[in-house]
């Protein structure tokens, strides 16, 4: 069974630009959630999709927006970018909502100059 | 408030032997869920164990236990035979049931170093 790919693995962009990353899940789970990871902040929560619909989204600005299609590929978009958006983007999905395990990809490693 | 608390930013064990890395965690739910992940250089995280806030008895997969005790709001993770591999970040996590979906809030994250 196919992990969770996250595409692309590494992005660089300039400031004022924006960005797309995608995020496939584990065939059969429906949902999926997107963490941001900084050696400053941390593992931070953005948001969590489930069957189409977000159900949960962390404290980011609204330039942070994503979706997920019936197919439960997830994609997260990154408009107007600023240097501190530079992190490493994990994707994470699990079954159902409220599952023990999260099955995390590799991350899409996002450098903006 | 700082919900999940890794009070090691950084631990060094001796291949073979065992080691505990430290989590207190902070909710005022009574149902959650606390894991811990590994993330090693290539940057996936890597689910190890996973505990409920009902399970009477502690976590174990494998060399990776969870001493859970509630009263005191933590749930240590313990290696034991460390091995070269085991050199990563490991994180403590928890999904509060009642008050959140699928968030799951991360820990600062503990680096572990086996030596040789």
């Amino acid at each position: 069974k196919a992990g969770v790919t996250q595409t692309p693995r590494y992005l660089i962009k300039t400031r004022g630009q924006q960005v797309t990353l995608s995020c496939s899940p584990i065939s059969g789970h429906r949902s999926v959630s997107w963490y941001q990871q900084t050696p400053g902040q941390g593992l931070q929560f953005l948001f969590e999709y489930f069957s189409e619909t977000q159900r949960n989204k962390g404290n980011f600005p609204g330039r942070f927006s994503g979706r997920q299609f019936s197919n439960s590929r997830s994609e997260m978009n990154v408009s107007t970018l600023e240097l501190g958006d530079s992190a490493l983007y994990l994707c994470a999905s699990s079954p159902v909502v409220g599952n023990e395990k999260l099955f995390f990809g590799s991350g899409t490693q996002l450098s903006v100059l | 408030a700082q919900k999940i608390t890794q009070t090691q930013p950084g631990m060094f064990v001796q291949e073979k032997e065992a080691v505990t890395l430290d989590c207190t965690y902070d909710t005022s739910d009574q149902s959650y869920g606390l894991f811990w992940y590994k993330q090693p250089s290539s940057g996936e995280m890597i689910f190890l164990i996973y505990q409920g806030s009902y399970d009477e008895q502690n976590a174990t997969e494998g060399r990776y236990s969870l001493n859970f005790q509630k009263a005191r709001k933590s749930a240590n993770l313990v290696i034991s035979a460390s091995q070269l591999g085991d050199s990563a970040m490991y994180f403590c996590a928890m999904r509060e049931a009642e008050t959140s979906y699928d968030k799951v809030i991360f820990g600062p994250g503990t680096s572990l170093s086996v030596i040789p």
